[in-house]
């Protein structure tokens, strides 16, 4: 089946670092990502629409200089973290589906525990 | 903004025992999917149920829908100690062309 890997799973850096997560489909081509974040025993939330070959589409209140998205290819994503700080730790999630292909799920990546000190 | 409301937030019951929770959503939809979660993993698919499908079964799992309430439930029969996770309904508004999850519910099976 369809599967989506997220590197790195872990990542402690000092503050003020840039961290970057990587999503990619492995076996099939995703015009469109999507990016989220989680607190601990809270739902997903949406952070950004990443689109292949344009820019993405951030949701509301997130920054867009402070998470970077670049979509260059139909298989990989990635979500740059610039200038982290520890309120920025937390858990971030890629996922990654056929939405153009009519009601399909979505397929998730095993998410990145970003820590900041 | 979530959307989704998941009622209980957290249940804990015996292994065997059926486990049920509820979702409720604000606007209409396309389908309703149900994810699940074990600590610290992403989220895996589990049931999609389309709007103008009642209900759907896959093996210990059914999905009901009702679009008048704006609300869904996921059952689970038989429950298994591996079936301990948290469980989340995601909705595909129309023309939203993204999902919008509920709060989860925490599901424990005790052995």
């Amino acid at each position: 089946g369809a599967v989506v890997s997220q590197h790195p799973s872990r990542v402690i850096c000092k503050s003020g670092t840039s961290v970057k997560i990587e999503c990619r489909s492995l076996d099939f081509q995703a015009t469109t990502m999507f990016w989220y974040r989680q607190f601990p025993k809270q739902s997903l939330m949406l952070m950004a629409t990443s689109n292949e070959g344009s820019k993405a589409t951030y949701e509301q209140g997130v920054e867009k200089d402070k998470f970077l998205i670049n979509h260059a290819s139909l298989t990989l994503s990635t979500l740059t973290v610039t200038s982290a700080h520890p309120e920025d730790s937390s858990f971030y999630i890629c996922s990654a589906g056929g939405w153009g292909q009519g009601n399909q799920p979505q397929h998730f990546g095993d998410g990145t525990r970003l820590s900041i000190l | 903004s979530q959307q989704g409301e998941e009622d209980p937030q957290a249940l804990s019951i015996q292994e065997g025992e059926n486990a049920t929770m509820n979702c409720s959503y604000k606007t209409s939809i396309n389908n309703l999917q149900w994810y699940r979660q074990n600590s610290g993993r992403g989220l895996v698919h589990l049931i999609l149920i389309r709007s103008n499908e009642r209900e759907k079964h896959s093996g210990r799992l059914r999905v009901t829908l009702d679009t008048s309430k704006k609300s869904s439930s996921l059952l689970i029969t038989a429950s298994r100690a591996a079936d301990t996770a948290s469980y989340f309904c995601a909705t595909d508004a129309k023309g939203a062309q993204k999902l919008v999850f509920g709060q989860g519910t925490r599901l424990t099976i005790n052995p």
